[in-house]
């Protein structure tokens, strides 16, 4: 069964450090999301992406965050100076292609932020 | 702003029970509906999609919407100690390819 794979499952930086994402949607998905989950508390919206461009970001993706789709395949979303409040699992999503917007999530990167 | 509100529980219930859960959404143009559940440290996994009102029923899940009420349900028949988990419930705008918007889950214990 396809999935959204993400790489790493664990990411340990310093604060001030930059951090990368990575994500590989489901092949034939055309929709790319990041949302993000601090520890006990909801699943939180970052950024949506379509056809190579954001369609939609919320108040928390700030100047620091981008995202991008550097090939056919990957889509990441890198953190340019991290701050401890970054500390969360980020979960990667795709959608599409049959009317019906169904989001499946990949098993998501735990961000430590030290 | 657009809220999702879910009672956080625990939600406890004997093996082979019904669990109920419940949520509601503030904004009335939302169109699509969906269950997922949650293990701990694991990432949402959909377990129900409904778009209209009524029930939507899949093996031992039902998803009722109630778009006048702006409430939607899942009911889980004959409970599993491996439905223990946390249920989130997440709404979605226009029908269209935008965010989903999260509540904070209710957590089921299943007792056996």
């Amino acid at each position: 069964e396809p999935e959204v794979t993400q790489t790493p499952s664990h990411q340990v930086t310093q604060m001030g450090q930059e951090v990368i994402l990575r994500c590989v949607p489901i092949s034939n998905h055309l929709y790319f999301y990041w949302y993000r989950q601090i520890l006990g508390q909801k699943v939180e919206f970052l950024v949506s992406f379509y056809n190579n461009e954001i369609s939609e970001k919320s108040e928390i993706f700030d100047d620091q965050f981008s995202v991008e789709r550097p090939d056919g395949s990957n889509f990441t979303l890198k953190i340019r100076s991290t701050k401890l409040e970054d500390s969360a699992m980020y979960f990667c999503a795709s959608s599409g292609g049959q009317g019906l917007n169904i989001q499946y999530f990949g098993a998501g990167t735990r961000l430590s932020v030290l | 702003q657009k809220e999702v509100e879910q009672n956080s529980g625990p939600l406890s219930v004997p093996e082979g029970a019904i669990a109920s859960l419940n949520c509601t959404y503030s904004d009335r143009g939302s169109q699509s509906f969906f269950w997922y559940r949650q293990y701990s440290g694991k990432s949402p996994e959909l377990i129900m999609s409904i778009y209209s009102n009524g029930d939507k029923e899949d093996g031992r899940f039902t998803a009722q919407l109630n778009k006048a009420s702006q409430y939607v349900s899942l009911l889980i028949r004959d409970s599993q100690p491996s439905d223990s988990a946390t249920y989130l419930c997440a709404v979605n705008l226009n029908g269209g390819y935008q965010k989903v918007t999260f509540g904070i889950g209710t957590k089921l214990q299943v007792i056996p």
